[in-house]
């Protein structure tokens, strides 16, 4: 069965301060790893795509990693606004459907 | 305007009660998505369409039922609402192929 784990569940960091997310997964073949923000009261909003172990992607303040097992979204300095909730989802080899993880609450105080 | 509209946006009902959640798109998607999201479990796949004529099951389809009109349109029926569908209810749409999915903003349900 395809699963999807995320850690830590809350992740709370004062501005500046980088840190890493972590979504780990277990599928038989990797189409795809997605990750989505979602802020309260919105629907997950995409992010990035990364398809094979060693790629990375960046956006502003952020940077996913991919390897066989798991997938890294870094923050570098961030700022209040990257408080958000951050959801990974896999999609596998044989599948046409997303398995997501259950989120981590990321908090970043001024 | 949203990419993906879901309405209404919050409903509070009782139980027992039909209810319908409505999905529309302007994307031109052909593939569309029913989750529920509860906290500390994720998103759940309610049932998913991949054109008008082609309907399918996920992971927690018992106690709910689907409709696509149209290729821009996908609603979620609750027949006989129960308290333990109350949940946040999410619309998605998509292409084929390992393409992200796009979300609506949500229905949050509640079931007294």
């Amino acid at each position: 069965e395809d699963q999807v784990t995320q850690s830590p569940e809350a992740l709370r960091l004062q501005e500046g301060e980088s840190s890493s997310l972590n979504c780990s997964y277990t599928v038989s073949g990797l189409r795809g790893l997605f990750w989505y923000r979602q802020d309260p009261g919105k629907g997950p909003e995409f992010l990035f795509t990364l398809y094979s172990a060693g790629e990375e992607k960046e956006k502003e303040r952020l940077k996913a990693t991919l390897t066989k097992k798991e997938s890294f979204l870094h923050i570098t300095a961030p700022k209040p606004e990257d408080s958000a909730t951050y959801l990974c989802a896999v999609q596998a080899d044989y599948g046409q459907n997303f398995v997501f993880g259950p989120g981590t609450r990321l908090s970043v105080l001024p | 305007d949203a990419d993906v509209t879901q309405t209404p946006r919050n409903r509070i009902t009782k139980t027992g009660k039909r209810i319908m959640l409505e999905c529309s798109q302007t994307k031109g998607h052909d593939r569309m998505y029913w989750y529920r999201q509860d906290p500390g479990l994720g998103l759940r796949l309610i049932y998913y369409s991949f054109d008008v004529k082609d309907i399918n099951k996920g992971e927690i389809s018992d106690g709910y039922s689907v409709s696509r009109q149209a290729q821009a349109k996908f609603s979620l029926s609750l027949e006989s609402a129960i308290p333990n569908q109350t949940a946040l209810y999410f619309c998605a749409t998509g292409y084929a192929g390992n393409q992200p999915q796009h979300f609506g903003d949500g229905t949050r349900l509640s079931i007294l």
